[in-house]
């Protein structure tokens, strides 16, 4: 089983449509949650953070789920802006002293007018 | 301007001579990785640097090395590049590696073995 798992997509939505990605990850441990925007051959920066409780910035929601091993993200009244790659990014240890941000491969969010 | 910069941005080049891909950041993070992108396969870690001197590999080291003589510069090495190294190169620096840092990422070198 892959460490960061992601439905690929793509998905085609129409402008002021909500639309819900998820991510799943195998390690347990994980204590790090993170959604990236990835525009194309552009690097990926970050999006937000995923805290236990959830969070929420302007249209977008955050959620993790710890016993089930998923996050979330929701987009709201999507904008054709938002037409990117999303990222779903987990810091799972590495070695004895050593951790490491494993990305899942993507989820592609196409809004159309 | 706090940012991670690599150099090149784009590369073209022949099996078999070497080269080197910079990568600096002006954050004073001690963490520093590479990645590589391909269609596919998503990211996937190169090697990681936890400190100055300290380096690891990551998933996918074969045909790399890496140095970290000082904080701020983590070149990548590729000292015959083969075809299969073609491929989207991502640097990326963290204040710290012990989870709920944000990663920043340099532009991306584009390489071409030929």
């Amino acid at each position: 089983r892959k460490e960061v798992e992601q439905d690929p997509g793509p998905f085609n939505v129409p402008e002021g449509a909500t639309v819900a990605f998820n991510c799943t990850y195998s390690n347990s441990a994980s204590q790090s949650f993170f959604w990236y925007r990835q525009d194309c051959r552009k690097e990926p920066k970050l999006l937000m953070s995923v805290y236990s409780s959830g969070n929420e910035d302007g249209r977008f929601t955050a959620q993790l789920n710890r016993a089930s091993q998923y996050i979330s993200l929701l987009i709201r009244d999507s904008k054709l802006s938002d037409s990117a790659t999303y990222l779903c990014a987990v810091n799972g240890r590495k070695s004895n002293s050593g951790y490491a941000l494993n990305f899942g491969k993507g989820t592609s969010l196409l809004v159309t007018p | 301007e706090a940012q991670v910069t690599q150099n090149p941005r784009y590369l073209i080049t022949v099996t078999g001579k070497k080269l080197t891909v910079t990568c600096s950041q002006n954050m004073n993070h001690e963490y520093m990785s590479w990645y590589r992108q391909d269609p596919g396969l998503g990211l996937r870690q190169i090697y990681y640097s936890m400190n100055v001197e300290v380096t690891d590999k990551g998933d996918v080291p074969e045909g790399y090395k890496v140095s970290r003589k000082e904080k701020r510069n983590f070149p990548l090495i590729l000292e015959s590049p083969s075809p299969n190294q073609t491929s989207l190169y991502f640097c990326a620096s963290s204040l710290s590696n012990r989870g709920g840092t944000e990663a920043f990422f340099g532009q991306g070198t584009r390489l071409t073995v030929v």
